[in-house]
């Protein structure tokens, strides 16, 4: 059964930063790319960023790029999100998804609060 | 970017009733179109990929059709455990952009 959980969620203030995880069990992670979503409270949904198999070739949208980074640890099945320079609307609950072109599977999502 | 409109915004329909949800790109999104459900409080889950293939355990009251800009989910019969919110996504090209979403109701 394919299973993602992230962490690493929390409040921080504007202009900090933060470190997401997601531990991926269930499937072959090194296989597939993987990406993150977000969403703010209430409101649709966002992609945040993808990487590739191996890492090399990595995607981001305008509003994060710059300020986030995607990277993974195939030896450990992780995929990590390193968010600096947090703004108040970066406040969202953060999905990791396996990217098998599509986003076939989420995970529950780990909340993310900017606020001073 | 490519822009991504669906709708309606709000829907309300009869148990067994066939419901027709639209989303529309703001240019040709060569079928790389998926369709997402998220029921309250629960992460998003794919139903459809590629416009009109059904994703592993999905329903098959659930389809999809469309190309170019235009695109649409069709649940032939709609159930109480239907009750949701649905997105539309195009993978065509980066970045890659949700619609807002149509949330669906029973009547």
């Amino acid at each position: 059964e394919v299973q993602l959980v992230e962490s690493g969620g929390g409040l921080v203030q504007p202009g900090r930063s933060l470190k997401l995880s997601c531990a991926a069990s269930g499937f072959t992670f090194s296989n597939y790319y993987m990406a993150w979503v977000r969403q703010a409270p209430k409101k649709g949904l966002e992609w945040v960023a993808t990487i590739s198999t191996s890492g090399s070739r990595t995607y981001y949208p305008d509003s994060v790029k710059g300020r986030f980074t995607i990277s993974r640890d195939n030896a450990k099945s992780s995929l990590y999100l390193q968010m600096n320079s947090l703004k108040s609307e970066d406040t969202a609950t953060y999905y990791c998804a396996r990217q098998e072109s599509s986003f076939d599977y989420w995970g529950q999502g780990v909340m993310v609060t900017v606020s001073s | 970017d490519i822009q991504m409109t669906q709708s309606p915004s709000f829907l309300s329909a009869s148990v067994g009733e066939r419901v027709t949800l639209s989303c529309r790109a703001s240019q040709n999104i060569n079928k790389y179109l998926d369709w997402y459900q998220q029921k309250l409080g629960e992460a998003p889950k794919l139903l459809i990929y590629n416009t009109n293939n059904l994703h592993t355990g999905i329903p098959s009251r659930f389809s999809g059709s469309g190309s170019g800009t235009d695109y649409t989910l069709t649940i032939s019969s709609l159930q109480p455990e239907d009750v949701a919110t649905y997105f539309c996504l195009q993978r065509n090209s980066w970045p890659l952009t949700f619609g807002s979403g149509t949330k669906l109701e029973i009547k």
